[in-house]
């Protein structure tokens, strides 16, 4: 089983304020790095899929980058709104396996 | 397309009951999971499928849980008999393929053993 790490665990925000979370993950037999976003009563819904070191992928306010090398991706969200509440999930692909990290939990408070 | 449904919602139980959950993946995805998240704790996988045929379920408890997915569509999980520590939240997730290809998550059944 390979580790995936996200830090920080938990966050609160101001609305309007920036954010940053990682995504730690072992850098050998890479394939993919998936980010989730999973609101409280929902499904958890893809944000962005990376493949490509230094991969940058963006919608709308947020923004993911990627390095393969050193196995880690950071997701960022700009002018945090109270809607962009949830836990945000990455996980690791080797091709057929998908590793889950534990989660980053985000409140924005208005 | 319709997304991934999964049924129930939620579910209430008193320890040593048994407890089933049903999934019906998206059509095409030959590729089905089921995952047990625990509150602050990643999603676990406990089992997966390809098409009709396990390709993983080695962190499955054989002992008390069970999966089958009958003709590769639908798929049931079930728990016989119910641990407190099996309280979570158990996600129903299918692909084409994993890899780049992603999950598409279901909404989940929030399992409470009291």
């Amino acid at each position: 089983i390979l580790n995936v790490e996200q830090s920080p665990q938990s966050l609160h925000v101001q609305e309007g304020d920036s954010t940053n979370f990682t995504c730690s993950f072992p850098s050998s037999n890479f394939y993919a790095l998936h980010w989730y976003r999973w609101e409280t009563a929902k499904s958890p819904e893809a944000l962005f899929v990376m493949t490509l070191n230094g991969d940058e992928k963006k919608k709308g306010r947020i923004s993911a980058t990627l390095n393969t090398k050193e196995g880690y991706s950071y997701l960022y969200i700009k002018g945090s709104q109270p809607e962009d509440s949830a836990t945000y999930l990455c996980a690791h692909s080797t091709g057929n396996q998908f590793y889950f990290g534990t989660g980053t939990s985000l409140t924005v408070i208005p | 397309e319709a997304g991934v449904a999964q049924s129930p919602r939620y579910k209430i139980i008193e320890k040593r009951q048994s407890v089933a959950f049903w999934c019906n993946p998206i059509s095409g995805h030959a590729t089905l999971y089921w995952y047990q998240q625990i509150l602050g704790q990643g999603p676990k996988l406990l089992i997966q499928f390809q098409n009709n045929g396990v390709v993983d379920d080695s962190q499955l408890p054989k002992d008390r849980f069970s999966a089958e997915r009958l003709k590769g569509v639908d798929s049931t999980l079930k728990i016989q008999p119910a641990k407190l520590e099996d309280s979570a939240v158990y996600l129903c997730a299918s692909s084409l393929g994993g890899g780049i290809y992603g999950y598409t998550f279901g909404s989940g059944t929030r399992l409470t053993v009291v």
